[in-house]
């Protein structure tokens, strides 16, 4: 079964600054498809980025930005400029190709400190 | 506006009684999915239906329910079966391999039940 870790429970980072959340995660499949959460008090689940495996390219998505590393199965967010309003829990996320089920590390909170 | 909505954001149960959870999309998606979550942690399957009539447990089933009779609502029960639902229930869909979103799930907002 696929396995999605976050080693991060907390992390802190002054406004504007650039911090970078990790994740790894194992599988034994090739095609996949790669995902950051992002769970504000609201408790909305908000989809910020993705990744698809087969692509060798970093997905971006203005100051949000990964580190795909497929052989290392490692999918870090950066976030850059940091904001008060990217203060929330973070959620790394895996689905097989062809499956219909997300897989979910356990999440990181991030603080955003003014 | 398309979306999920759940209904109620709170709920509170006395310990022995069933509840229901609704979940209503107008998204036109196929595939819906429940999840709990608890504090600190991440967010764990329950159940989850890919087509009307058809679902599958999945990680965490165990005192739960669903139905499926129409496309767009997924609604769940909590049984007293559960032995501990105090959690964050998260209702979610998933569009078809057509549709553009197919690699979005798209989550509601979720419903707080509490057991008194």
């Amino acid at each position: 079964a696929q396995t999605v870790t976050q080693s991060q429970p907390e992390m802190s980072v002054q406004e504007a600054e650039t911090v970078t959340l990790s994740c790894t995660y194992d599988t034994s499949e090739s095609d996949y498809y790669l995902f950051w959460y992002k769970q504000p008090p609201s408790r909305q689940m908000i989809l910020v980025i993705r990744q698809e495996a087969y692509k060798q390219q970093n997905a971006t998505e203005n100051r949000f930005s990964v580190n795909f590393q497929k052989a290392a199965k490692s999918f870090s967010l950066k976030i850059s400029d940091s904001q008060l309003g990217d203060a929330a829990m973070y959620f790394c996320a895996y689905r097989s190709e062809g499956a219909q089920k997300l897989v979910f590390g356990q999440g990181t909170r991030l603080t955003i400190n003014p | 506006d398309g979306g999920i909505t759940q209904s109620p954001k709170y709920l509170f149960r006395k310990e022995g009684q069933n509840v229901t959870l609704s979940c209503e999309q107008n998204l036109n998606h196929d595939a819906m999915y429940w999840y709990r979550q608890d504090p600190g942690q991440g967010l764990r399957l329950i159940y989850y239906s890919q087509i009307v009539n058809d679902f599958q447990k999945g990680d965490i089933a165990e005192g739960y329910s669903v139905s499926r009779e129409k496309k767009e609502s997924f609604p769940l029960t909590v049984t007293s079966a559960q032995k501990n639902p105090t959690a964050f229930y998260l209702c979610a869909s998933i569009g078809t391999r057509a549709d553009i979103s197919y690699n979005e799930q798209f989550f509601g907002p979720g419903t707080r039940l509490t057991v008194l």
